[in-house]
């Protein structure tokens, strides 16, 4: 399957900080997606987004697929935004989907 | 739309005891997905269906969890005997098609815990 790195494993900010998560990975994509999974557990889809920028409010997501990388901005970042952000690329066939280890954001008020 | 049901939303268990889990994906969706996350790491494949068929089991252990969909529509999970080691969140997901090829959907999970 595909392997994923993200960056920074953690990270913390204050209220109204700006932030960049990166997510690396191995092998061509066809597609990626960006997930939050809230304190509660809940993961929500943010974004599918194969190449290019696509903007959600206070949160963008670009892939760059050639390179084999995507990044998912948060702008004026508030405490809602804290959980465990996943990027998910999306193979060319059946496998094993793979999900990275994530990146951990506390935002404090 | 109707989200991903699952159910139940928490189990607990002693070791060696059989437990299920059910998952009713988005309607239409013919993807289907479960996922083990244990605390601290990301969500792991157990097990993906398209339709009723399996597309990738590789990390199911099969001595112990069995998957099935029948009719192409909702899914059980099971797990026999449990292991303290099988304590975790078991996410079902749904997709309209498979490989990542379109967005993946999550339920709520199912808290499971072995005692």
């Amino acid at each position: 399957g595909i392997q994923v790195e993200q960056s920074p494993p953690d990270l913390i900010l204050q209220e109204g900080a700006n932030s960049t998560l990166r997510c690396n990975f191995s092998d061509s994509v066809n597609n990626l997606q960006w997930f939050h999974q809230n304190p509660w557990g809940q993961l929500i889809n943010l974004f599918y987004i194969p190449s290019g920028t696509k903007q959600n409010g206070r949160l963008s997501a670009t892939t760059v697929a050639t390179e084999r990388y995507s990044l998912l901005y948060i702008s004026s970042s508030q405490t809602t935004d804290s959980g465990v952000y996943f990027c998910f690329p999306g193979g060319t066939s059946y496998g094993k989907l793979t999900f990275g280890q994530g990146t951990i954001l506390t935002v404090h008020p | 739309e109707a989200g991903v049901a699952q159910s139940p939303r928490y189990k607990i268990i002693e070791k060696r005891q059989s437990v299920a889990f059910w998952c009713n994906p988005i309607s239409g969706h013919a993807t289907l997905y479960w996922y083990q996350q244990i605390l601290g790491q990301g969500p792991k494949l157990l097990i993906q269906f398209q339709n009723n068929g399996v597309v990738d089991d590789s990390q199911l252990p099969k001595d112990r969890f069995s998957a099935e969909r029948l009719k192409g529509v909702d899914s059980t999970l099971k797990i026999q005997p449990a292991k303290l080691e099988d304590s975790a969140v078991y996410l079902c997901a749904s997709s309209l098609m498979g490989a990542g090829a379109s967005p993946l959907h999550f339920g709520n999970g199912t808290r499971l815990t072995v005692t």
